[in-house]
C-alpha cells in the first residue's frame, strides 16, 4: 500500500513563484523524506525531516512535518525553471527499518 | 557522497531475450537494496528487497522467476529480466539504504539514475 500521498497531483507555475506540495500518510512515521525525480531519471533525496521536528530549511526548500495531521508539505520559494520535476514524499517507521513507499508524486512545472 | 550507479540508463532488447541491470554503491556498503519499477507517470512500485548474502524478497505478484536478484557482495546487486516481453517494459531504479556517514543521508537512501527498458 502506498504511505505517502502527494497532493496536488500537478502544479503549474511561473518562474519567481512560490511552489507548495503536500504529502499525507497513515501511519506513526520516524522521518518523512521528500525526493524529487527529473523525467527519466532517478530520485535524488532532498531534505528529510523527523517526527521530533516542526520545520526544516535546505536553500530555497522548507519542510513542514505536523504528526497529528499526519502530513508534510514542501514549499520551495523563488522558483526557477530548472525545478520543473516530479516530486515524491516517504516515510520512515520506528527503527528505521523500513522500505520507502512512494504515492504518485506532484509534477511541477515551472514556466520560464 | 553515498552514490548508487545504475547501468546501463537504457537498454532496448527483443522479446525472449534476458537483461541484467546492475547497481554498485560507490563509497559505502550497501547490505540491503531495493528494486523499483515505475510505469510513466506513475509511483514507484517496490518489486523486491535485496540482501547481501541471502535470497531476495519479493513484493506479492512479483514473479521471483522472472526478475532474479542477486547481492553478491555489499557493493552490487542486479536484477535480471528474464524471458522479456513487452510489458516488462519500464523504468527500474535501484535504491540502496545509507546508515552512515553524513546526517544528510543518515536513515535516508540514495537511488540509482534508473534504467529504461523498451523490450520489442
Amino acid at each position: 500500500s502506498q504511505q505517502g500521498e502527494e497532493d496536488p497531483q500537478a502544479l503549474s507555475i511561473q518562474e519567481g513563484e512560490n511552489a507548495t506540495m503536500n504529502c499525507s500518510y497513515k501511519t506513526s512515521i520516524n522521518n518523512l523524506q521528500w525526493y524529487r525525480q527529473n523525467s527519466g531519471r532517478g530520485l535524488v533525496h532532498l531534505i528529510l525531516i523527523r517526527s521530533n521536528e516542526r520545520e526544516k530549511h535546505s536553500g530555497r526548500l522548507r519542510v513542514t512535518l505536523d504528526t497529528s495531521k499526519k502530513s508534510s508539505s514542501l514549499l520551495i520559494t523563488a522558483s526557477r525553471a530548472a525545478d520543473t520535476a516530479s516530486y515524491f514524499c516517504a516515510t520512515g517507521t520506528s527503527g528505521g527499518s523500513y522500505i520507502p513507499t512512494f504515492g504518485r508524486g506532484t509534477s511541477l512545472i515551472v514556466h520560464p | 557522497g553515498a552514490v548508487v550507479s545504475q547501468h546501463p540508463s537504457r537498454v532496448i532488447c527483443k522479446s525472449g531475450t534476458s537483461v541484467k541491470i546492475e547497481c554498485r554503491s560507490l563509497d559505502f556498503q550497501a547490505t540491503t537494496m531495493f528494486w523499483y519499477r515505475q510505469f510513466p507517470k506513475q509511483s514507484l512500485m517496490l518489486m523486491a528487497t535485496s540482501n547481501e548474502g541471502s535470497k531476495a524478497t519479493y513484493e506479492q505478484g512479483v514473479e521471483k522467476d522472472k526478475f532474479l536478484i542477486n547481492h553478491a557482495s555489499l557493493t552490487l546487486s542486479t536484477l535480471t529480466v528474464t524471458s522479456a516481453h513487452p510489458e516488462d517494459s519500464s523504468f527500474y531504479i535501484c535504491s540502496a539504504r545509507v546508515l552512515t556517514g553524513s546526517a544528510l543521508f543518515l536513515n535516508g537512501y540514495t537511488f540509482g539514475s534508473g534504467t529504461r527498458l523498451t523490450v520489442v
